[in-house]
């Protein structure tokens, strides 16, 4: 298994522009979610799902959009990049509600400049 | 909103000597606490959860100590080494009647760390 696997994992974008971090699974997990990490602080939850075709809003979702067609993949996308979307991204899943601990990916680095 | 927050932004210690990393949270309707380990330039990894139900739970060189009284979880790793250097993070979440999360995880600032060797 190759877990949860994020790319690109370094992306500079200029402001404006649009992108899609992508997301894959190969463990068979129905949760799904993305964060971002600035410096200094914690993660924070922008989007989540907790099964294909089901997603929700977490904490700080304005200027993401996601979508979960299949249990295996769950892309974030930047509709127009802005200075402030100048963070570090995780996707992570968990095999159901009942498993607490979820699984991380290594993160997408991403600069908007 | 709701947060997590730690006591301590940074934590030195010797190897060998047992670490203690607190962290209070703020809602008191959490029903799960996790805690998580991260390394430089890696995703978070977990280390060990715990039910609203228990106050204690106990791992391989972790135990997690919950007070619900006063909102305060703790991760005490025994025998700490070099390589357990890392960031910390509590994070918390609901579930519902049935145990399964809503989930919702909300995360902490973060412990970092630092074993002497």
């Amino acid at each position: 298994n190759a877990g949860v696997t994020q790319t690109p994992k370094f992306q500079v974008l200029k402001t404006g522009q649009s992108m899609t971090l992508q997301c894959a699974q190969d463990m068979n997990h129905e949760y799904m979610s993305w964060y971002r990490q600035d410096p200094g602080m914690g993660l924070r939850l922008i989007h989540y799902s907790v099964g294909a075709g089901i997603t929700d809003q977490g904490e700080v979702p304005n200027g993401y959009n996601v979508s979960r067609s299949t249990t295996e993949d769950f892309p974030l996308r930047l509709l127009s990049a802005a200075p402030s979307q100048t963070s570090v991204y995780f996707c992570a899943s968990s095999l159901s509600g009942g498993d607490y601990g979820y699984t991380f990916g290594s993160g997408t680095r991403l600069t908007v400049v | 909103g709701e947060s997590v927050g730690l006591h301590l932004p940074t934590l030195s210690v010797q190897e060998g000597d047992n670490s203690i990393i607190n962290c209070a949270y703020s809602n008191s309707a959490s029903d799960y606490f996790i805690w998580y380990k991260q390394e430089s330039g890696k995703g978070p990894q977990f280390i060990i959860d715990i039910r609203s139900n228990m106050d204690k739970r106990q791992g391989q060189r972790v135990t997690v100590l919950l007070n619900k009284t006063v909102k305060h979880l703790s991760l005490q790793i025994a025998a700490t080494q070099p390589g357990d250097s890392a960031v910390y993070f509590c994070a918390d979440g609901r579930a519902n009647a049935g145990g399964t999360s809503y989930g919702k995880l909300t995360f902490g600032q973060g412990t970092i760390l630092t074993v002497h060797p």
